[in-house]
């Protein structure tokens, strides 16, 4: 069975600082990676994807996460916060067979502090 | 339209009441999936489409619930006899095979969050 691990259900930064939200998955095969964000009263956004072709990812938004095999963690960063990127953020993962059953982290909200 | 549409967007249901909750994917998608969302928590998956077939509803949490796509578009998620923990956000995603890196992009719709009394 596969799952991810969100640590901290609440994150907040100061605008401008450094984003970072924690991901660790487990997968008994070779796992998809997904982060959405969930904006209020708003469906799930992907904000990017980790399929094998690059342990780096870049996202929407100026997101980026790094695939960590050793460390099984997909880890969700970004230089500098803006206001606009307060919100909920799912961590996900599929496997790689056949279609894409997800399954989803508890969620971390991000508060960005002016 | 451009993305997934659900309706109602919130619906009131008095306990033993059935509710019916529509999704209109992306035109072409051969892919729908519906996830029930509790306050406080992730997404989880309830049923999976491919056209009109139902591939996989291992997530359906009883007997009560019943997802249908007939005509391998829309679909339907019937829930009857609700129970107070059916209060929960269901959303609705479709897919579309991506070639270049072999895995689909599920793209949702806003949900339907029913509320049960």
């Amino acid at each position: 069975a596969q799952s991810v691990t969100q640590l901290g259900s609440h994150v907040s930064v100061s605008e401008g600082a450094l984003v970072l939200l924690r991901c660790n998955y487990s997968s008994s095969v070779p796992p998809y990676l997904f982060w959405y964000v969930q904006y209020p009263n708003q469906g799930l956004q992907l904000l990017l994807k980790y399929t094998s072709a690059a342990t780096l990812v870049k996202g929407i938004n100026g997101f980026e996460a790094e695939f960590k095999k050793s460390e099984t963690s997909f880890h969700l960063t970004k230089p500098s916060a803006h206001m606009s990127d307060a919100a909920e953020y799912f961590c996900a993962v599929s496997d790689s067979g056949g279609y894409q059953k997800v399954t989803f982290g508890t969620g971390t909200k991000l508060q960005v502090i002016p | 339209g451009a993305g997934v549409s659900q309706s109602p967007r919130y619906k009131v249901a008095k306990r033993g009441q059935d509710v019916a909750l529509r999704c209109d994917p992306i035109s072409g998608h051969v892919s729908l999936f519906w996830y029930q969302q509790a306050l406080g928590q992730g997404p989880e998956f309830l049923t999976y489409f491919q056209n009109e077939a139902q591939l996989d509803k291992s997530g359906l949490p009883s007997d009560r619930f019943f997802a249908e796509r007939p005509e391998g578009s829309v679909s339907t998620l019937k829930i009857q006899r609700t129970q107070q923990e059916d209060s929960a956000v269901y959303l609705c995603a479709s897919s579309h095979p991506d070639i270049q890196s072999l895995t689909d992009t599920q793209y949702f719709g806003p949900g339907t969050r029913l509320t049960v009394l």
